[in-house]
């Protein structure tokens, strides 16, 4: 398998711009999760999805996000407009609880957000 | 809500073993993952616990104290290649972790 795959890799983007960040996780999990990671705060979730369904959102930030999962294949990460405070590195990761007593984490590669 | 404290930064000695402590006070509890994260790459799953006790895989071993809200992280043999930050992150059901900000390790020669 190829692992959790996210696009774009790196972005740069004014302040004000829509972004649109992709991922494809691992076939046959069924959980996906988008996290962001910055020096000051960690890495913090900001939503999950089960089955494509969003299970908790309360780490979104604020209205200016949004996530969708149309299909088990396929989930995207939109923030509109986006402000320089986002710049960060968004990762997404998928796991699976049909695999007993397990539940790893597997993380995509991230992409790298900068907003000037 | 999650509180999770482990210590911003470590060093050690190749060859050596360290402890990497940490303390969290959170509600829903299951269990505490420990993930590796090298420098610019996402981070990659360690361990799990559920159960009092240490577990050991490797080098590397991880112990859980429910009661005390307290996991570490041992590290045996080091190696250059253990040079990451090492997130500590409890459950809070439903097997989601919360991460710290986790412990810079540095191991030198």
């Amino acid at each position: 398998d190829a692992g959790v795959i996210q696009s774009p890799r790196h972005e740069v983007t004014e302040m004000g711009q829509e972004v649109t960040l992709r991922c494809k996780p691992i076939s046959g999990h069924d959980y996906l999760f988008w996290y962001r990671q910055t020096m000051m705060r960690g890495l913090e979730l900001l939503i999950y999805f089960n089955n494509n369904v969003p299970i908790d959102d309360s780490g979104m930030p604020e209205d200016r996000f949004s996530a969708k999962m149309p299909n088990a294949s396929f989930s995207t990460l939109k923030i509109q407009p986006s402000e320089p405070r986002d710049s960060a590195v968004y990762f997404c990761a998928s796991s699976s609880d049909r695999l007993a007593g397990s539940y790893e984490q597997y993380f995509g590669p991230g992409t790298r957000l900068t907003v000037t | 809500g999650q509180n999770i404290d482990q210590p911003t930064e470590m060093t050690a000695t190749e060859g050596a073993i360290v402890q990497i402590n940490c303390t969290y006070q959170t509600s829903g509890f299951n269990g505490l993952f420990w993930y590796q994260q090298h420098a610019g790459e996402a981070p990659t799953f360690l361990s799990y616990n559920v159960l009092d006790g240490l577990e050991e895989k490797g080098r590397f071993s991880s112990f859980l104290s429910r009661s005390k809200g307290y996991s570490y992280l041992l590290l045996k043999e080091l190696q250059m290649k253990d040079s990451a930050s090492y997130l500590c992150a409890p459950t809070r059901g439903s097997y989601i972790p919360t991460f710290g900000r986790g412990t810079s390790l540095i191991v030198h020669p």
